[in-house]
């Protein structure tokens, strides 16, 4: 079983549609849980950040983690064209070797 | 602030030659860490460094190595290239001495092995 688990899409949804985005995971010490974006041709930028369980609101971004069941989650409000790009899920456990575990990444299309 | 700036963008080279990256951190910050991202793998762990020591290694074979400078400047070398290494190459600097995940990734150098 992968560290990490997120289904790559592509997710194609229309312009003012609520997103959501998910991700599994398998160790129950990772306590530090982000949300990078990635553009075509950039690098993931850091788009939410929790830590432990939760609920996390941005602006439109809403990140939540269930620890019970190792599943964390992105929503996206009142989606833009501008969201159109890959979102990836990350995780890390600063007790082990702090590595940071990244998903292997979601393509989401926003129809105009 | 300027961001994290990359060297080379793209480049291309051929199987066995060797190929050194350069990765500039954001001004202040001390960990610099190296991912490698591919279509199937997704991004892959390389190493990062702190204050010019390494402090983890991913599970990449001793072709891959990296170093950090006193100006917390870094550097990874690929030498003996495979197909298989052709990927985007990205690096992240962070401010932080524990890595709990804000990183701060540069637009990566995008290598072709032919």
């Amino acid at each position: 079983q992968k560290e990490v688990e997120q289904d790559p899409g592509p997710l194609s949804v229309p312009e003012g549609a609520i997103v959501s985005l998910n991700c599994t995971y398998s160790n129950s010490a990772f306590q530090y849980f982000m949300w990078y974006r990635q553009y075509s041709r950039k690098g993931p930028e850091l788009l939410m950040y929790t830590y432990s369980s939760g609920n996390k609101e941005d602006g439109r971004f809403t990140a939540q983690v269930d620890k019970s069941s190792k599943y964390i989650s992105l929503f996206i409000r009142d989606s833009q064209p501008s969201d159109s790009a890959t979102y990836l899920c990350a995780m890390s456990d600063m007790n082990r070797d702090d590595k940071i575990i990244f998903g292997k990444g979601t393509r989401l299309h926003i129809l105009p | 602030k300027a961001g994290v700036t990359q060297t080379p963008r793209y480049l291309i080279k051929t199987r066995g030659q060797q190929v050194t990256l350069s990765c500039s951190p954001i001004s202040g910050h001390r960990s610099v860490s190296w991912y490698q991202q591919t279509p199937g793998q997704g991004l892959q762990f390389l190493f990062e460094y702190f204050s010019e020591t390494q402090r983890n290694k991913g599970n990449f074979p001793g072709r891959f190595s990296g170093r950090q400078f006193s100006n917390s400047r870094s550097e990874m070398n690929v030498s003996t290239l495979e197909l298989g290494d052709s990927a985007l190459y990205l690096c992240a600097s962070s401010p932080l001495r524990r890595n709990t995940g804000e990183l701060f990734f540069g637009e990566g150098s995008r290598l072709t092995v032919l």
